[in-house]
Formats: C-alpha cells, sequence, structure tokens
C-alpha cells in the first residue's frame, strides 16, 4: 500500500519560499509510469493542482503559478520537493501531494495534507 | 483557460438519487477523461469514478459517471442516497495541454 506524508513548515512569512517535501512509502517513487503531483485547497475552498514531476525528472506546472513554482524529486530519499517562492497570505492553503497517473490517469493516493499559513 | 462548473450545492433526501454536472468551457469534454473525487470534512478527496465513468474497487455501483458531448458535461449520479454520502464532490479533467483542471466542487447535503 503506497503512503505519502507531506512534511515542512507550517508557517511562512511573507514575500519568503514555501518548501514542502513528500516522503513516499510502500513503494518506489521510480516504479511504474507515474507522476507526482502537489495540490493544495485554501480553507474552505475548492482543490487548485500546482504542478507535476516524472522521475526523469520532466516537470508540468499550473501557468497561473508557473513563474514561482519549482518541483523536484530524489529518488534515493523516495522524495519529491515544492518550492513556492514570493508567497503571500493567498498562499495560504491545505497542501497535499499525491500520485498521479499523467495525462488522462488519476490521482490515486493522497497524503493527508498539511497546513501552510502565510503570515508574519 | 479551460474550466470545469459544478453546481455550488445540491441537496437530496437519503434513499433518493442526486445528479452532480460538470460542464467544460471550451471544446469537448469528452476530449479527455473526467475524473470524480469525494472530499469529506478534514480528508484527502478519494477517486468515485475515474475515466469518465469506472468505479475504483470499494466504490459501491450506486455511483455512476456519464459524458454528454451535447451539453459538454459529464455527470456523477449517486442513488439509493445515504448520509455518509454527504460531502463535497470534485471532477477533474485536462486542459489542452494535459495540464489538470478542477472544477470548483459541489456540497451534496443530504437530509
Amino acid at each position: 500500500q503506497v503512503q505519502l506524508q507531506e512534511s515542512g513548515p507550517g508557517l511562512v512569512k511573507p514575500s519568503q519560499t514555501l518548501s514542502l517535501t513528500c516522503t513516499v512509502s510502500g513503494g518506489s517513487i521510480s516504479s511504474g509510469s507515474y507522476y507526482w503531483s502537489w495540490i493544495r485547497q485554501p480553507a474552505g475552498k475548492g482543490l487548485e493542482w500546482i504542478g507535476r514531476i516524472y522521475t526523469s525528472g520532466s516537470t508540468n506546472y499550473n501557468p497561473s503559478l508557473k513563474s514561482r513554482v519549482t518541483i523536484s524529486v530524489d529518488t534515493s530519499k523516495n522524495q519529491f520537493s515544492l518550492k513556492l517562492s514570493s508567497v503571500t497570505a493567498a498562499d495560504t492553503a491545505v497542501y497535499y501531494c499525491a500520485r498521479d497517473g499523467g495525462p488522462g490517469g488519476i490521482f490515486d493516493y493522497w497524503g493527508q495534507g498539511t497546513l501552510v499559513t502565510v503570515s508574519s | 483557460n479551460f474550466m470545469l462548473t459544478q453546481p455550488h450545492s445540491v441537496s437530496e433526501s437519503p434513499g433518493k438519487t442526486v445528479t452532480i454536472s460538470c460542464t467544460g468551457s471550451s471544446g469537448s469534454i469528452a476530449s479527455n477523461y473526467v475524473q470524480w473525487y469525494q472530499q469529506r470534512p478534514g480528508s484527502a478527496p478519494t477517486t468515485v469514478i475515474y475515466e469518465d465513468n469506472q468505479r475504483p474497487s470499494g466504490v459501491p455501483d450506486r455511483f455512476s459517471g456519464s459524458i454528454d458531448s451535447s451539453s459538454n458535461s459529464a455527470s456523477l449520479t449517486i442513488s439509493g442516497l445515504k448520509t455518509e454520502d454527504e460531502a463535497d464532490y470534485y471532477c477533474q479533467s485536462y486542459d489542452s495541454s494535459n495540464y489538470v483542471v478542477f472544477g470548483g466542487g459541489t456540497k451534496l447535503t443530504v437530509l
């Protein structure tokens, strides 16, 4: 059973960089033709896809966030990471990592989510 | 930009049938698969329908999905409603660049 767990600071100051890591257990991040995605959800609002990475390092980003987002992967640690720069209060949300079947595929495994608050 | 539009909320009584729509803003919604996710408060979403009308194992056959090309919409239908079905439901598909797009979500109340 694949499990994902987000980790990182719960509080980030405005204009700084939000950094989160997703640790995958129960299977290798490199096995199968899967992508690994980040998705966020502000309180009381809907889901927003941030971007995805393939284990080759190939990435796709939501055009609305592309200028501020970097997603990377460390296959040796079975982890992938999110960096979001120049954050504002609008970036306050629960951040989820998820296994992504890629174009046409589904998000079949999700982390529990981690709340990141942007505040001074 | 491709968008998916869902009703903000729907409500129905236990035992009844409810349908949640998801309308594509442009192009043909049939061009890419549509998935449906259920999200209960405080929990991560889970898949209830994938590839337009397929149910993951463990999802009861009370849940079904369909595509209507004439209205450029996908629909999630839940029959024999149970109080446990009360949740937020999100449709999801892809735009022309194969980027992920979520609908705004529909709050289902079973009362």
